[in-house]
């Protein structure tokens, strides 16, 4: 099964509020990233978060890690319709393997 | 725009043939990865190169295979396709003496009929 797993599947919230996703994963590793995706499009990258580090902020994106419970999360404040997108966590493992979460679909509603 | 290249942008193709997927990563990178979407298995990594030589495998079938070339562009060859091979396939690249961010590339959509 995958590594990473996140919840919830979709999200739908009117514009300004905020918007948390989580991700849990199962093996040890480097660092944690988010990705957005368009529609059938490339992902991009958001942010990264070292093994070490336990939050960290980007703009309106926070991202929180915690490797005890192997879970991390990702909130969006003060959403907008442009961020209607899915959202992935990816972790690097320390076996050097790189694994994707399920997605969260968010929906942004104006 | 990340400056990660792929080519073709749509690929279909019957079952039993080989193709092949081009990439080329962002000016100074020297990782390139590759990822396969699909509906039911989601974003799997199948592989990564590094300066040339191959650094991880993840989910990479057999009758698949890739190499980076020295100008740094790879390609991910996939044989006897099947219409379960279906799929966007990614490609990203990310910048050397780093386990950072990905830069993915727009996708090759593969359809196999």
């Amino acid at each position: 099964s995958q590594q990473g797993e996140e919840d919830p599947q979709a999200l739908s919230i009117q514009e300004g509020e905020n918007a948390t996703m989580n991700c849990s994963y199962k093996t040890s590793i480097n660092n944690l990233q988010w990705y957005r995706q368009n529609s059938g499009r490339g992902l991009v990258h958001l942010i990264l978060i070292r093994s070490n580090e336990r939050e960290k902020h980007s703009g309106r994106l926070r991202v929180t890690l915690d490797t005890s419970k192997k879970s991390s999360s990702l909130l969006i404040t003060a959403s907008r319709a442009a961020d209607t997108a899915s959202y992935f966590c990816a972790t690097a493992t320390t076996g050097n393997q790189f694994y994707f979460g399920t997605g969260t679909s968010l929906t942004v509603i104006p | 725009d990340s400056g990660v290249t792929q080519t073709p942008k749509h690929l279909i193709t019957a079952t039993g043939q080989r193709v092949t997927l081009r990439c080329s990563p962002r000016s100074g990178d020297l990782s390139v990865y590759w990822y396969q979407q699909s509906l039911d298995q989601g974003l799997q990594f199948l592989i990564q190169y590094y300066n040339g030589e191959e650094r991880a495998k993840g989910n990479i079938l057999e009758r698949f295979s890739a190499q980076q070339f020295p100008d740094l562009h790879s390609e991910l060859n996939l044989s006897s396709l099947e219409l379960g091979d279906s799929a966007l396939y990614f490609c990203a690249s990310s910048a050397p003496g780093t386990r950072g961010e990905q830069y993915f590339g727009p996708g090759t959509r593969l359809t196999v009929t």
